[in-house]
């Protein structure tokens, strides 16, 4: 148990609709991570947040957003689904900015699918 | 573009050998070097991280080494055992000191008892 938790575990919607992946990082981790792995992309990072600020980002699509809380959960909104965007979503946590060098921790994930 | 291939075929090795797994990079100088074990349907774990100017890395039974001069990454299981069945990631840093980790597509490994 990596100490991350990830909420729903199963995801099943209509392309069209609107979701909202859920992370709690480690405690104690300032930096959580989100990537999204599916079998013909591998794993892709999406975007990341400090303490609460965006730090960077990367491949992510417009239809896709992210934020982090005070109380450092965070939160990945997908809008307007599509069939491609069903995959896994992974959110990783580590204690610092430089992520790095630092030991990320990843999630259980959360299995999306899109009818 | 940059590019990190690690070799899409599995790999099945009988217990108690030695398993290899290459990780190549092409296009960019990464000041470090990852390597994850993702098993199905679970998150991947963080192994090893070994930077540019360490030619190898030891952790028991695991070892990574890192030729900057031929782009080139291997990771050695020794003793495998069928527990290290599972799917090895490597993940390099290619955004230009934002610490982002790019990641392989990963390779297979079965070990037979």
């Amino acid at each position: 148990d990596s100490g991350v938790t990830q909420t729903p575990k199963h995801l099943i919607t209509a392309t069209g609709q609107r979701v909202t992946l859920r992370c709690s990082p480690r405690s104690g981790d300032l930096s959580v991570y989100w990537y999204q792995q599916s079998l013909d992309q591998g794993l892709q990072f999406l975007i990341q947040y400090y303490n609460g600020e965006e730090r960077a980002k990367g491949n992510i699509l417009e239809r896709f957003s992210a934020q982090q809380f005070p109380d450092l959960h965070s939160e990945l909104n997908l809008s307007s689904l599509e069939l491609g965007d069903s995959a896994l979503y992974f959110c990783a946590s580590s204690p610092h900015l430089a992520g790095f060098t630092d030991t990320q921790y990843f999630g259980p994930g959360t299995r999306l699918t899109v009818l | 573009s940059q590019k990190i291939e690690q070799n899409s075929e599995a790999l099945n090795i009988q217990e108690g050998k030695t398993a290899t797994l290459t990780c190549n990079y092409t296009n960019y100088s990464p000041a470090y070097l990852q390597w994850y074990r993702q098993d199905p349907g679970r998150g991947p774990v963080f192994l090893l991280l070994i930077r540019e100017n360490e030619k190898e890395k030891r952790k028991e039974r695991l070892k990574v080494t890192f030729d900057t001069t031929l782009k080139q990454s291997l990771f050695h299981i020794t003793a495998s055992q069928p527990a290290d069945s599972a799917t090895y990631l490597c993940a390099l840093d290619i955004s230009g000191g934002s610490y982002i980790p790019t990641f392989g597509r990963g390779t297979s490994l079965i070990v037979h008892p």
